[in-house]
């Protein structure tokens, strides 16, 4: 069965850090270009940032640039974010999901997602 | 403020057909493969349609989908109750070098 299973939220002041992680089943991990996306309480997705199937590329969005920080562990079968200087607005459910085959965009697997608070 | 445009709400009656827009720009529906999601509350995004109009398995083809220019489009005939839930529409921005998704659309079965 494929599965994606994120952990790693936790409640953090504003300025602090976390690192979330992604543990991937079911398929060959390596062969995928992977994204977070976000979902903050009562709103709609919003894009985080992707890596591609090798890390060497990777795409943030405005709103966490410079702050947060994409990376995988193939042979861990893993996805982590980075995430420094939280600030408020980064309180949100956290999804890890895997991109279609061949495509940088488009997902087709998500995990359960890993809740971030970030509050004083 | 999201970067694609889709209306905050649709409703219709179960059996009617619904469609939910999704308007964007050149740099991103315009040169990109559209997405379409399907949310229950409390739930995990689902992949209804990729690549403008593809379904992937399992997938009822009573979902469809269609691009025109820099505007997409999410049908659903045969409207269930249990369709009731937010859909999404998502793409690439080239511009941006960025994903970008559009705010949703809560769709109510009356």
């Amino acid at each position: 069965e494929v599965q994606l299973v994120e952990s790693g939220g936790v409640v953090v002041q504003p300025g602090g850090s976390l690192r979330l992680s992604c543990a991937a089943s079911g398929f060959t991990f390596d062969d995928y270009t992977m994204h977070w996306v976000r979902q903050a309480p009562g709103k709609g997705l919003e894009w985080v940032s992707l890596s591609s199937w090798d890390g060497v590329r990777t795409h943030y969005a405005d709103s966490v640039k410079g702050r947060f920080t994409i990376s995988r562990g193939n042979s861990k079968n893993s996805l982590y974010l980075q995430m420094n200087s939280l600030r408020t607005e980064d309180t949100a459910l956290y999804y890890c999901a895997k991109a279609l085959p061949a495509r940088l965009y488009g997902m087709d697997v998500w995990g359960q997602g890993t809740t971030v608070t970030v509050s004083s | 403020q999201s970067v694609l445009t889709q209306p905050p709400s649709v409703s219709a009656a179960p059996g009617q057909k619904v469609t939910i827009s999704c308007s964007g720009s050149s740099s991103n529906v315009g040169s990109n493969y559209v997405s379409w999601y399907q949310q229950f509350p409390g739930t995990a995004p689902k992949l209804l349609i990729y690549d403008n109009n593809k379904r992937p398995s399992g997938i009822p083809d009573r979902f469809s989908g269609s691009k025109s220019g820099t505007s997409a489009t999410l049908g659903i005939t045969g409207l269930q109750t249990g369709d009731e839930a937010d859909y999404y529409c998502g793409t690439w921005d080239s511009s941006l070098s960025a994903g970008v998704f559009g705010g949703g659309t809560k769709l109510t079965v009356l």
